[in-house]
């Protein structure tokens, strides 16, 4: 398996601020990606994060709400953007080792409440 | 788009096993997942089986898969408290993305 960590675990924030969540993987790895739990709903993947180029969004999110940087293999941010308290949620960085790999693994999420 | 169901709510009594059930739609999904995400955790990776297998045994947990249906299962043996969770089925295709079902909250009454 893989070692992720994510900082801050959990925050507080006031509308129209932004917070940038941080990803680490305790080795290489080729894929990461960012999802979000709504409260009480299923996972949604927000993007895959692409070392060296721009982030590839899923339909429905976009760069300018989420900007996502990935420096390197075994780091990622995620920043959430002039929140509103509809980005109340949690979100979880993920990663396959390597692309083909059959295995993703979780990082233990952040968890957002915008008031 | 790709679309996976799962019920919402399971209660089991402890000792006795878990079926927890979910279907999908997508006929290309190469790879079936199964995490369990406990109260205030992320997600952990359970199990997962290849599509053209149709079981996969790792000591308590049972995977069945019918292809033809589109459905897949967990069987947890002997379900204990620790096993109180949400559990997630998920499928990916060949873009490697993963679609998770809605999570089915498993309650043990001891």
């Amino acid at each position: 398996s893989a070692v992720i960590s994510q900082k801050p675990s959990r925050d507080i924030c006031q509308r129209g601020t932004s917070l940038t969540i941080q990803c680490q993987v305790d080795s290489q790895v080729t894929m990461m990606f960012w999802y979000r739990q709504q409260p009480g709903q299923s996972l949604t993947l927000i993007a895959t994060a692409n070392q060296g180029s721009e982030a590839t969004y899923e339909s429905g999110f976009v760069i300018d709400k989420f900007p996502i940087s990935r420096p390197n293999l075994t780091f990622s941010t995620l920043t959430v953007s002039n929140m509103s308290p509809e980005d109340s949620s949690i979100y979880l960085c993920s990663v396959r080792r390597a692309q083909g790999s059959n295995e993703q693994f979780f990082g233990p999420g952040t968890r957002l409440t915008v008031l | 788009g790709e679309d996976v169901e799962q019920s919402l709510f399971l209660s089991v009594r402890e000792g006795d096993s878990s079926v927890i059930n979910c279907t999908y739609t997508d006929s290309s999904s190469t790879y079936l997942y199964w995490y369990k995400q406990e109260p205030g955790a992320g997600l952990q990776l359970l199990t997962y089986i290849f599509s053209n297998m149709d079981m996969k045994q790792d000591q308590r947990l049972t995977v069945l898969l019918n292809k033809k249906d589109k459905h897949l299962s967990l069987r947890i043996a002997d379900t204990q408290t620790g096993d109180s969770a949400i559990y997630f089925c998920a499928e990916s295709g060949g873009n490697e993305k993963l679609t998770f079902g809605t999570g089915t909250r498993l309650t043990i009454i001891p």
